[in-house]
C-alpha cells in the first residue's frame, strides 16, 4: 500500500513570507495529523482532523497557521506570515482512528 | 502539550546488550505506541498497546504497560548498531483519540 506522501520535502522562505505544505495520506484512513518537529524535541501536534472535521487543533496558532482538509482526504497547512520560530521540521500522519500512525518523511522549513 | 515523557533522554550501549526506555504519562489512555526515527527521516510505528493490555513483544521488542503507574517501557534485546536510533512513546487520549508525543530517548549502539 501506498504511504503518506508529502511535498515539498525541503523548503526555505525568508520571514514574513508565507509557505504551504501539502500531504496526502494513506486511502482510508479517516484521521490525519500535522506535527511540528524542532531539532532535538519529539513532534507537537498542531491539528487533527477526522474525515474533514477538525478534531483538536488547540495547539495550532491561529494567528499565522491555518490547515484544511477538502472532502476528507489531501490536506494543506499554511504558515503566513512566517517567523524565525517556525524553522522545523512538518509532519504529516494518518490512521484508522486511534490506531497505528503511518507518517510521511515530512517537509524541512527553515525561515531565514 | 506532550504528555508521555521518555527516560533516559540518551542512552549509549555496546552491541549484543539490551536496551530499556521508559515511559510516563498524566491521563487516561486509549494506547500508547512507541515509534522510532532514524536521524533526519519519518517516524516508523513499532508496537502499539491497548490499555486493557499488560505486555505485548514484537520480535526483539518487548513492550509492557502499567496503567495504574501511568508508565510504560520498551525493551530491546540484543541490540544491534541498526537500533541506533531515537524512540519515541505516543499516548492515544482516552476519548480524546490525540496522539501525543513525549521527548524521545536517543538510543546509541556501539558496534
Amino acid at each position: 500500500e501506498a504511504g503518506v506522501a508529502q511535498s515539498p520535502r525541503y523548503k526555505i522562505i525568508e520571514k514574513r513570507q508565507s509557505v504551504a505544505f501539502w500531504c496526502n495520506p494513506i486511502s482510508g484512513h479517516a484521521t490525519l495529523y500535522w506535527y511540528q518537529q524542532i531539532l532535538g524535541q519529539g513532534p507537537k501536534l498542531l491539528i487533527q482532523f477526522q474525515n474533514n472535521g477538525v478534531v483538536d487543533d488547540s495547539q495550532l496558532p491561529k494567528d499565522r497557521f491555518s490547515a484544511e482538509r477538502l472532502k476528507g482526504v489531501d490536506s494543506t497547512l499554511k504558515i503566513q506570515p512566517a517567523k524565525l520560530e517556525d524553522s522545523a521540521v512538518y509532519l504529516c500522519a494518518s490512521s484508522h482512528p486511534i490506531g497505528e500512525a503511518f507518517f510521511g518523511q515530512g517537509t524541512r522549513l527553515t525561515v531565514v | 502539550s506532550q504528555q508521555g515523557e521518555e527516560d533516559p533522554q540518551a542512552l549509549s550501549i555496546q552491541e549484543g546488550e539490551n536496551a530499556t526506555m521508559n515511559c510516563s504519562y498524566k491521563t487516561s489512555i486509549n494506547n500508547l505506541q512507541w515509534y522510532r526515527q532514524n536521524s533526519g527521516r519519518g517516524l516508523v510505528h513499532l508496537i502499539l498497546i491497548r490499555s486493557n493490555e499488560r505486555e505485548k513483544h514484537s520480535g526483539r521488542l518487548r513492550v509492557t504497560l502499567d496503567t495504574s503507574k501511568k508508565s510504560s517501557s520498551l525493551l530491546i534485546t540484543a541490540s544491534r548498531a541498526a537500533d541506533t536510533a531515537s524512540y519515541f512513546c505516543a499516548t492515544a487520549g482516552a476519548g480524546s483519540y490525540q496522539l501525543t508525543f513525549g521527548k524521545g530517548t536517543k538510543l546509541s549502539v556501539i558496534p
